[in-house]
């Protein structure tokens, strides 16, 4: 079974558009994450949720929403998609402050046309 | 606020030889984590090898091993054996314990080596 699983994999879609990418773990970690790489492939932070509360909030648009309804999943909505929304979108996990390893997901590739 | 240097935008080696992949990274913490990524081209994130900075043992995982310099703020890592599935992109990263018990851990990324194993 994927430890850290994301849908879809793949997503093309029009500006403008609304666009969830769905992510649950079941590694039984507190922490999950939404890490966005750009075209030239780096990785960067976007949001962190430990056990359900919103930790990290890097300097993202306000289009860009994380939901977590439980501690295995963490959603990520974005709202009116704009070009410079592609990316490949990871997402990510940990055990939390007794674990510290981050486990990634296969990511998602977002293609805004 | 941390920084992680990858030198390398681009090697390549042949396939049996060994490789070595250099990262630096600037921090003020003395507890942190490091560890080497790797992006094959299907694009998955997968976890290499990990060090811990109070760990003066550098790690080691089957042909993959890092050389950890802490002092210099060095962590490049070793790849022996070179193998055809070794070719991907090699991301170092850093990681610092957050400061409370509720905090989360975040990983600061290099902009990466694109390593390719020549046959």
């Amino acid at each position: 079974d994927t430890a850290v699983s994301q849908t879809p994999k793949y997503l093309v879609t029009q500006m403008g558009n609304d666009k969830s990418i769905k992510c649950e773990q079941n590694l039984g970690h507190d922490t999950m994450y939404w890490y966005k790489q750009d075209s030239k492939k780096f990785l960067k932070i976007m949001f962190s949720y430990n056990n359900k509360e919103l930790i990290i909030n890097e300097t993202v648009p306000n289009r860009f929403s994380p939901k977590s309804p439980d501690k295995a999943h963490l959603n990520l909505h974005i709202n009116s998609l704009e070009l410079g929304d592609s990316a490949v979108y990871f997402c990510a996990s940990s055990r939390g402050p007794s674990g510290n390893t981050i486990y990634f997901g296969e990511g998602s590739w977002l293609t805004v046309v | 606020a941390q920084t992680v240097t990858q030198s390398q935008p681009e090697m390549s080696v042949q396939e049996a030889e060994t490789v070595t992949l250099s990262c630096t990274y600037d921090t003020s913490e003395s507890n942190y984590y490091l560890f080497w990524y790797k992006q094959p081209p299907s694009r998955q994130m997968i976890l290499v090898i990990r060090q811990e900075a109070y760990k003066q043992q550098n790690a080691t995982e089957n042909r993959f091993s890092v050389n950890f310099q802490k002092a210099a703020k060095s962590f490049s890592l070793k790849i022996s054996d070179s193998q055809l599935g070794d070719t991907a992109m090699y991301f170092c990263a850093f990681m610092k314990p957050p400061y409370s018990g509720a905090g989360s851990y975040q990983l600061t990324f290099g902009k990466g080596t694109k390593l390719s194993v020549i046959p």
